[in-house]
């Protein structure tokens, strides 16, 4: 079965800082990718979603940006952090019904 | 934005069926009905997906209208742990490759004792 596996658990970071969030599949080849958002007491948006090595689709327009190096391999990433980006994410992957990972809860200061 | 529309929450006692119902009047023909759900603090949780027919398995069941403008999540015998936010999405190219999920507001069940 599929499992998806996503690191850091928690993390609290200045506002500034970089970020790096990191996620890989075990058990399918080539799924599709997901990273989501969640902020306090609100849904999921998609922030970005891939269908192969290099091939990155942004949702919404921010100062986060996202890597897929490897086939089961996805990673979000921000140069500066804000305020804003607080929050709970979630990578996600498959084909047809998706997996999800246990979430990053990330905190700026 | 999302294609789907439910009820912000509702209540079940222990025990009994939990019925979850789902408006998707704008379904396209070759959009699946997903559900998932999401107990606090945790990653979404398939439960079950279907097209028209009735689906089944372990965990509910799902029934589709016959013009698949809404559908109903049925938890048999609800207990406490399935407390959560159950997410109703529309999802097109089963498979393919741009299956985005697209999440709405979902509804809060509440299992009571």
């Amino acid at each position: 079965s599929q499992t998806i596996h996503q690191w850091p658990a928690t993390l609290v970071q200045p506002v500034g800082s970089p970020l790096s969030l990191e996620c890989t599949v075990e058990g399918t080849s080539n799924p599709n990718l997901y990273w989501y958002r969640q902020a306090a007491g609100r849904g999921l948006q998609l922030l970005f979603y891939s269908v192969g090595i290099g091939q990155i689709s942004s949702e919404v327009p921010q100062n986060l940006s996202a890597s897929r190096p490897q086939d089961r391999q996805f990673i979000l990433s921000s140069k500066k952090l804000l305020l804003s980006d607080s929050g709970f994410y979630l990578c996600a992957g498959g084909r047809g019904e998706l997996f999800f990972g246990e979430g990053s809860r990330l905190t700026v200061l | 934005d999302a294609k789907t529309t439910q009820p912000p929450s509702m209540d079940c006692a222990e025990g009994r069926a939990a019925n979850l119902p789902c408006n998707h009047s704008t379904i396209s023909g070759n959009e699946y009905v997903y559900w998932y759900r999401q107990i606090h603090s945790q990653g979404p949780q398939y439960i079950i997906h279907g097209l028209k027919n009735n689906e089944t398995n372990e965990m509910a069941s799902l029934i589709i209208t016959e013009d698949r403008k809404s559908s109903t999540l049925i938890l048999p015998h609800a207990t406490l742990r399935d407390t959560a936010v159950y997410y109703c999405i529309v999802l097109v190219n089963y498979g393919g490759a741009t299956n985005k999920l697209i999440f709405g507001t979902g509804t809060l069940l509440a299992v009571q004792p």
